[in-house]
């Protein structure tokens, strides 16, 4: 199973919106609603930002906002802010029982 | 929050089994699973288990050498890793699977497979 697609990094100046694509295949992403993004900053933990292609945890900030199309999932962040600079890395489950993550996305703020 | 332990520098083909401790009701409530990250790379999920530990599922490349157990009576994860390879070095973090999700509440603990 390949890793899921995302571009290598993205950047925005403070205030403005990025979007972070996710592309999979008509076996994963295509195939249902299960993906998930984590932000992930140097030396520290990932963190579970939205499942279920939209969702929100508690705690994340509705800046944050995830969608989906066909076989490609992304994430939005706007209003961006300075400790939005972190690797972002989106996942999903994988026919049978298995579960892939992207690449990753090292985001910027300018 | 998660507490992972039993991480070391460990030789080729060695062995070690790394714990992960939950501090509350919601462990034994969740599926649990194993995601790791070698060093400046990726994550890559590792191993998932169910609730009562009846069903177990492994990524392809640890699949006979690493077991994923629980022990819901004392809030514990544990990950026995066997026949370790030079690729198995990563932090591994232990999370709380809810919602087809992993949620990591700990910093994870170092493993390196090196002679």
């Amino acid at each position: 199973q390949s890793a899921l697609t995302q571009p290598p990094s993205a950047s925005g100046s403070p205030g403005q919106s990025i979007t972070i694509s996710c592309t999979g295949t008509s076996s994963d992403i295509g195939r249902h609603d299960h993906v998930s993004w984590y932000q992930q900053h140097p030396g520290k933990a990932p963190r579970l930002m939205i499942y279920e292609v939209s969702q929100r945890p508690s705690g994340v900030p509705d800046r944050f906002s995830g969608s989906k199309s066909g076989n490609t999932a992304s994430l939005t962040v706007s209003g961006l802010q300075v400790e939005d600079e972190a690797d972002y890395y989106c996942c999903t489950y994988s026919h049978p029982s298995n579960y892939v993550f992207g690449s990753g996305t090292t985001v910027s703020v300018l | 929050q998660l507490v992972e332990s039993g991480g070391a520098l460990v030789q080729p083909g060695g062995s070690l089994r790394l714990s992960c401790a939950g501090s509350d009701s919601t462990f034994s409530r969740s599926w649990m699973s194993w995601v790791r990250q070698a060093p400046g790379k990726g994550l890559e999920w590792v191993a998932i288990m169910d609730r009562d530990g009846s069903s177990k599922f492994y990524v392809a490349s640890v699949r006979g050498r690493f077991t994923i157990s629980r022990d819901n009576a004392k809030n514990s994860l544990y990950l026995q890793l066997d026949g370790l390879r030079a690729e198995d070095t990563a932090i591994y973090y232990c999370a709380l699977h809810n919602d087809w999700a992993f949620d990591c509440r700990g910093q994870g603990t170092l493993v390196t497979v090196s002679s």
